[in-house]
Formats: C-alpha cells, structure tokens, sequence
C-alpha cells in the first residue's frame, strides 16, 4: 500500500522569509500524481499545487514550488515570501493510479503545521 | 464556496448512537469520495462513489455505510457511535477522469463530537 509521510509535524517561518516542507512517500507505481493541500483554520482543504509523475520540471503555482525528486520519492513544498494567510496546516497527498475501475482516491499524509511570524 | 456542501457543520451526540451526514457533490462531479480526518491525523480514506456505485473502499467501520443518491448526493451512516468516532468527516468530489488535472473539491466538512 502507499504511504505518505511528512516528518515535520510543526514549522514556523518569518514573513517574507522562505519555508520548505517535506513529504516522501511509498509506491511501486511509476506514473501517479502527487499534490499538496492547504488546510486553514476554517478547515477548508485547498488545492495549492500538484506534480504529475512522468513530468521532471518541478511545478510553480505563483509563490509556491515543489521539488520532486521520482527517484528518491521525495516531494517537497516550497512557499516563497510568506505571508501571514499561509498559516494552515498543509497536507501531503498521493494520487492512487487508476485500478481499471476508476478508483482514484487520495492518500495523505499527517500534515505540517506551518506558522508564520510576523 | 467550493461547490461541495456538506450538511450538517456540526453534530453533537451520545455514544450508541445512529448519524447521517450528507453531501452534495460540485454540479458535473460524478465521484464523491469521504474521508475522515481525527485529531492530529491526516484525512484517512473511507469510500468511493462514482454515479451512483461502489468504486473504493478504504479502511471504513462496518458500523458506517455510504450510499450515492440517483441526484448524486451522498450520505455517509454512521452507527453504534463510540468516543473514538469523534473527527472532522469530509466529503470531496471530482469529475473522477480530470481529478488529477483539477485535484478534488473538498467541502468544509462536518465535525462530529460523540459524547
């Protein structure tokens, strides 16, 4: 089964300062897709970015950036300048391949908590 | 406003008790999925609906059941409740081939307290 982990539970960065978060994960698949989630204290999940696999040019959403690394499944969020509306807990999630059937949930990991200082 | 509502926001009840927590999917969106999210946890995997049927189980309680509605709403039975039922329920939806294009659409989910 696949797993994801995010070895960071807490994090915190100054404003404007830059942030890495940290996901690696666990397949035996070679084409999936991977994404991170942003979760505010109003509990909304928020799509932030998403990487597909067989892609090797990292994905750019704005101030935010992912390093994927396929090979050392590794998978990590970089936020730029942060703000202060960045603070939320941000997940880790992995794309299960399509089964035939068309099963297509997410597996996610346990989250970093991200605070922004002013 | 994502398009998924859930209702209801919040729920308070003893244990033994039988809940019904509903969704309904972004207009177009076929796939309905839920997930549960404890404390301290990220959002475990429960059930997959797509047009009405079965796609997926997770690891899901058989004291809980699901159903898709011919409206494509969802409801998400939860019985013989226990303390340790007590989470954060989301619902998501997605179009289910462009999901990994568009990702899912979460609603704000219902937050269940069991007493």
């Amino acid at each position: 089964a696949q797993t994801v982990t995010q070895s960071q539970p807490e994090m915190s960065v100054q404003e404007a300062e830059t942030v890495t978060l940290s996901c690696t994960y666990d397949t035996s698949e070679s084409d999936y897709y991977l994404f991170w989630y942003k979760q505010p204290p109003s509990r909304q999940m928020i799509l932030v970015i998403r990487q597909e696999a067989y892609k090797q040019q990292n994905a750019t959403e704005n101030r935010f950036s992912v390093n994927f690394q396929k090979a050392a499944k590794s998978f990590s969020l970089k936020i730029s300048d942060s703000q202060l509306g960045d603070a939320a807990m941000y997940f880790c999630a992995y794309r299960t391949p399509s089964s035939g059937a068309g099963s297509y949930q997410l597996t996610f990991g346990k989250g970093t908590k991200l605070s922004v200082i002013p | 406003d994502s398009g998924v509502t859930q209702t209801p926001k919040h729920l308070i009840t003893a244990t033994g008790q039988r809940v019904t927590l509903r969704c309904s999917p972004r207009s177009g969106d076929l796939s309905v999925y839920w997930y549960q999210q404890s404390l301290d946890q990220g959002l475990q995997f429960l059930i997959q609906y797509y047009n009405g049927e079965e796609r997926a189980k997770g690891n899901i309680l058989e004291r809980f059941s699901a159903q898709q509605f011919p409206d494509l709403h969802s409801e998400l039975n939860l019985s013989s409740l226990e303390l340790g039922d007590s989470a954060l329920y989301f619902c998501a939806s997605s179009l289910l081939d462009t999901s990994a294009i568009y990702g899912y659409t979460f609603g704000s989910g219902t937050r269940l307290t069991v007493v």
